[in-house]
C-alpha cells in the first residue's frame, strides 16, 4: 500500500510570510508526484505534475521540488497573500495503472 | 471544454434508497476515478478506470457499491441500500493518460437520512 505522508497539517502565517511543507512518499516504483490546491467549497486544481529527480517546477508565487530518490517533495509559497488560503494535498500513483492516492493535505491560512 | 460535469450536485435520501451519481469526463480523457471525500480519510480512491476498463475497485467499501463506465464519456457509481454512513462528498475526476494531472468535477454532496 501506498503511503502519501504530507505535514503539517495545518499552517497559519501572516499575510507576506513565505511558507512551505511537505510531502513524503515511498522512493521505491516511483512514477509521478502530483500537487493541488483545493479551496473551500470547490474542488481541487492541479498545481504541478512531477517526474524526474530534481524537477522543480513554478507557476507565479508557488514552487515545488522533487527528490524522487529519499522520497519527498517540497511545496513554496513566496510572499503568501489571503487568497493562498487552501488545502494543499499531493498525490503519487501507486502503480503505471495510475492509481492516484492523495495525502491527507495541508491547510493553509493567510491572514491579512 | 465544460470540464467533468457530475450530477446531482446535491443528493438527500433516506437510509435504504438507491443512489446514483453520475459523471461525464472531459471529451478525450482515457482515465476516470471515483474519490470519496470523508473528514476522517480525506479523498479516498473509490474505484478508476483506463479506456472505460475498471482498473482497481479495492476501494470500494462494500457491495453496496458498484460503477460502471459503459463508454467513453459517461460514468456512473451507485449505492443499494444507502446507508448514513455513506454521507460524503462523492468526487469524480478525469485525466488525458494514466498518471497525468486530474480534472475534478464540482463534486456530489450525498446525505443519507
Amino acid at each position: 500500500i501506498l503511503n502519501v505522508e504530507q505535514s503539517p497539517q495545518s499552517l497559519h502565517v501572516q499575510e507576506g510570510d513565505s511558507t512551505n511543507f511537505t510531502c513524503s512518499f515511498p522512493s521505491s516504483n516511483f512514477y509521478a508526484l502530483h500537487w493541488y490546491r483545493w479551496e473551500t467549497a470547490k474542488s481541487p486544481e492541479a498545481l504541478f505534475v512531477m517526474t524526474l529527480n530534481g524537477d522543480e517546477k513554478k507557476k507565479g508565487r508557488i514552487s515545488a521540488t522533487l527528490n524522487t530518490k529519499e522520497g519527498y517533495s517540497y511545496l513554496y509559497i513566496k510572499g503568501s497573500q489571503p487568497e493562498d488560503s487552501a488545502t494543499y494535498l499531493c498525490a503519487s500513483p501507486y502503480n503505471q495503472g495510475g492509481k492516484l492516492i492523495f495525502g491527507q493535505g495541508t491547510e493553509l491560512s493567510v491572514k491579512p | 471544454d465544460a470540464g467533468v460535469i457530475q450530477s446531482p450536485r446535491h443528493e438527500v435520501t433516506e437510509m435504504g434508497q438507491e443512489v446514483t451519481l453520475r459523471c461525464k469526463p472531459i471529451s478525450g480523457h482515457n482515465s476516470l476515478f471515483w474519490y470519496r471525500q470523508t473528514m476522517m480519510r480525506g479523498l479516498e480512491l473509490l474505484i478508476y478506470f483506463n479506456n472505460n476498463v475498471p482498473i482497481d475497485d479495492s476501494g470500494m467499501p462494500e457491495d453496496r457499491f458498484s460503477a460502471k463506465m459503459p463508454n467513453a464519456s459517461f460514468s456512473t457509481l451507485k449505492i443499494q441500500p444507502s446507508e448514513p454512513r455513506d454521507s460524503a462528498v462523492y468526487f469524480c475526476a478525469s485525466s488525458l493518460r494514466a498518471r497525468e494531472k486530474l480534472f475534478f468535477g464540482s463534486g456530489t454532496q450525498l446525505s443519507v437520512l
